[in-house]
């Protein structure tokens, strides 16, 4: 089955630097990568996401790469701002025919950007 | 992820005694799914649903259980067999007419033994 890796488990930056989440995953045959941003208490929400037909996919100061043949996917926010303080997972698609509803996540990356 | 609903927000449970928890989306999705998350950790799923009337073990189905009777419900029993059940259950679901597709959460209920 898949299997996925995040890195770092936590990562403090100073307001307006840059923050980047790295996932590798392990499942050659995924083809769409997610990313959830989770606030204390509250639900996982979808931020981003990549399918392998693309290397790279922007939402303002949101980035998603993809290197398949690394296996591996990171996220990129640029421009930090406090209320970018929070949980962040990636996810991979979980393998084999009858696990490709699922999604298999990282153990997830806390994000502390510092005013 | 409006359109997914969970209740309770908190629930508590006694010593050998079963809870359910509800799960209901008016999203005309056909996937759905139940995930535990554990303090400071990520989600592992517990079981999922393709389609009515069928359901799959995720990584961590022992001491859990679940019905599809309905497209828009999927409750998930936490049974007296589930010793450490303290933790963060979020229900999903996803479109289902595709692989590998997005997920969306409902806000999650918090269970707690007493």
């Amino acid at each position: 089955g898949e299997n996925v890796e995040q890195h770092p488990s936590t990562l403090s930056v100073q307001e307006g630097d840059s923050a980047v989440i790295k996932c590798t995953y392990s499942d050659s045959a995924s083809n769409y990568f997610p990313w959830y941003k989770q606030e204390l208490g509250k639900r996982p929400q979808l931020i981003i996401d990549i399918r392998s037909n693309v290397g790279e996919k922007k939402d303002q100061r949101i980035a998603v790469t993809l290197n398949k043949t690394a296996k591996h996917f990171s996220l990129h926010i640029t421009e930090t701002q406090p209320e970018d303080s929070a949980v962040y997972f990636c996810a991979a698609p979980g393998g084999g025919m009858d696990s490709s509803y699922k999604l298999i996540f990282g153990s997830g990356t806390r994000l502390l950007v510092r005013p | 992820d409006g359109g997914i609903t969970q209740s309770p927000k908190y629930l508590f449970r006694k010593e050998g005694q079963n809870v359910t928890l509800s799960c209901e989306q008016n999203l005309n999705h056909d996937a759905m799914y139940w995930y535990r998350q554990d303090p400071g950790q990520g989600l592992r799923l517990i079981y999922y649903s393709q389609i009515v009337n069928d359901f799959q073990k995720g990584d961590i189905a022992e001491g859990y259980s679940v019905s599809r009777e309905k497209k828009e419900s999927f409750p998930l029993t936490v049974t007296s067999a589930q010793k450490n059940p303290t933790a963060f259950y979020l229900c999903a679901s996803s479109p289902g007419g595709q692989l590998q597709e997005t997920q969306y959460f409902g806000p999650g209920t918090r269970l707690l033994v007493l």
